[in-house]
């Protein structure tokens, strides 16, 4: 089958640093995405790694080793409004689907 | 900015009913999909729908739900004879390109009873 796993929940302090790994096993692999999840909102897309190495957008930064299948979300100067879920997500060929991780909820602490 | 947008936010219905849930997704895409979340759990894929036609199913996607685009701007969700399992929040997406970020309306919640 197909899978991501990704930690169920994740805490760090206001101003902190936090990574958010994610291993997936897939039959294909089209590009690995973040989106992010505040309770009771939709999911909004973070970033995209097609190809090995880090992509940076502001504080947030997302890595991919496509030889290891993993992935991490790299989140820096942590603000109380960062306190969401994080999902990772594959594509794993040429169909539309994306395989969706189970989220990683954030919490922060001032 | 453009956005998806979702009716109704909140639908409560009896079991054994027929539901249908209606997306605008953004004018210039061409890839729309239904996803749906169980409370607290992971965004589940549903269907993808491109050229006017579906692309790809899930196994949860069987012969009670159907999608349709009626007028070139609305993408519907239908679910017939609906059952306590399918309460979730149904999200409508909708991407430019195959491989494009995908931009999510707010979700109809959906609770059977």
């Amino acid at each position: 089958g197909q899978s991501l796993e990704q930690p169920s929940e994740v805490t760090a302090v206001e101003g902190a640093i936090v990574q958010i790994n994610c291993t997936y096993q897939t039959s294909g692999f089209y590009g690995l995405s973040w989106y992010q999840q505040h309770d009771g909102g939709a999911p909004t897309f973070l970033s995209y790694n097609a190809l090995d190495g880090l992509e940076e957008t502001g504080r947030f930064s997302s890595f991919l080793s496509r030889s290891d299948s993993y992935g991490y979300l790299l989140l820096q100067e942590l603000q109380m409004k960062d306190s969401a879920s994080y999902f990772c997500a594959v594509r794993p060929g040429s169909n539309y689907q994306l395989i969706w991780g189970a989220g990683t909820k954030l919490i922060i602490k001032p | 900015e453009p956005e998806v947008t979702q009716t109704p936010s909140h639908q409560v219905t009896q079991m054994g009913q027929e539901v249908i849930l209606r997306c605008v997704p953004i004018s210039n895409h061409l890839y729309f999909y239904w996803y749906r979340q169980i409370l607290g759990q992971k965004v589940e894929f549903l269907v993808s729908f491109y050229n006017n036609e579906i692309s790809e199913k899930s196994e949860i996607f069987d012969d009670q739900f159907s999608v349709e685009r009626p007028d070139g701007s609305n993408f519907t969700l239908k679910i017939r004879s609906t059952k306590l399992e399918d309460s979730a929040m149904y999200f409508c997406a909708s991407g430019n390109a195959f491989n494009s970020p995908l931009h999510f309306g707010n979700g109809t919640r959906l609770t059977v009873t």
